[in-house]
């Protein structure tokens, strides 16, 4: 079983400029979640998507960020206009709903490492 | 304010000795514990888990132990490998009600660096 990708590795872009960052959960997987790391501080929450909907959203920092899932299959985070403190690496886990309460494991993407400058 | 706390940024260990990571939680909403353990450039990868109905959980070298009235975890690795040389995260999850409904997030501790010396 494929695990969950994201694409790309790294970004580098300029203060201003758009960069959209996408996310394919393991397959079957109806949960699908954004985190963030900053450079040495923990993984933050960012957003959760049930199928294509917005479960949860209160993790993310400001309207700049728009997170999509079209059909419920892979997802797409758009950061417009980009700042420089949008620098960090972005990940994207998966989980099933089919497991009962109590397991609730996310699997994790190898995450996108975006530099803003 | 950090719910999820790892003090421990470092430890090192002797190859074939124990590794004793720690964490320690504030939401008492908390049910679900995780470790994940990550290596650089890759992205978190799951270790182990314990529900808060138990008190131990065992896989192999690795055991995590709950106590939730001290509201503390720890992940005890025996014997201590040098592939087990990694950052170690510490995360919680809850049946967390917000406006959209229920979420089962993770919130993380900061991470542990454990250095397992040949």
């Amino acid at each position: 079983e494929a695990g969950v990708t994201q694409f790309p590795s790294h970004s580098v872009i300029e203060k201003g400029q758009t960069v959209t960052l996408r996310c394919d959960p393991i397959s079957g997987h109806d949960n699908l979640y954004w985190y963030r790391r900053v450079m040495g501080k923990e993984i933050k929450f960012l957003l959760h998507f049930v199928k294509e909907s917005k479960q949860d959203e209160s993790g993310m920092p400001n309207n700049r960020f728009l997170a999509e899932r079209t059909g419920g299959t892979y997802s797409t985070l758009k950061v417009q206009p980009a700042e420089l403190e949008d620098s960090g690496v972005y990940f994207c886990a998966s989980r099933p709903t089919r497991e009962p309460r109590g397991t609730d494991t996310q699997y994790f993407g190898p995450g996108t490492r975006l530099t803003v400058l | 304010d950090q719910q999820v706390k790892q003090n421990s940024p470092s430890l090192s260990v002797q190859e074939g000795r124990i590794s004793i990571l720690n964490c320690d939680y504030t939401n008492s909403m908390f049910d679900y514990f995780l470790w994940y353990k990550k290596y650089p450039a890759e992205g978190p990868t799951f270790l182990i888990s314990i529900s808060s109905i138990k008190d131990k959980n065992e896989d192999g070298r690795f055991t995590v132990f709950l106590n939730k009235s001290a509201k503390h975890l720890s992940l005890h690795i025996v014997p201590s490998q040098p592939g087990d040389s990694a950052v170690y995260f510490c995360a919680a999850s809850g049946y967390l009600y917000n406006s959209g409904g229920s979420n089962y997030k993770l919130t993380f501790g900061k991470g542990t660096l454990l250095t397992v010396n040949p």
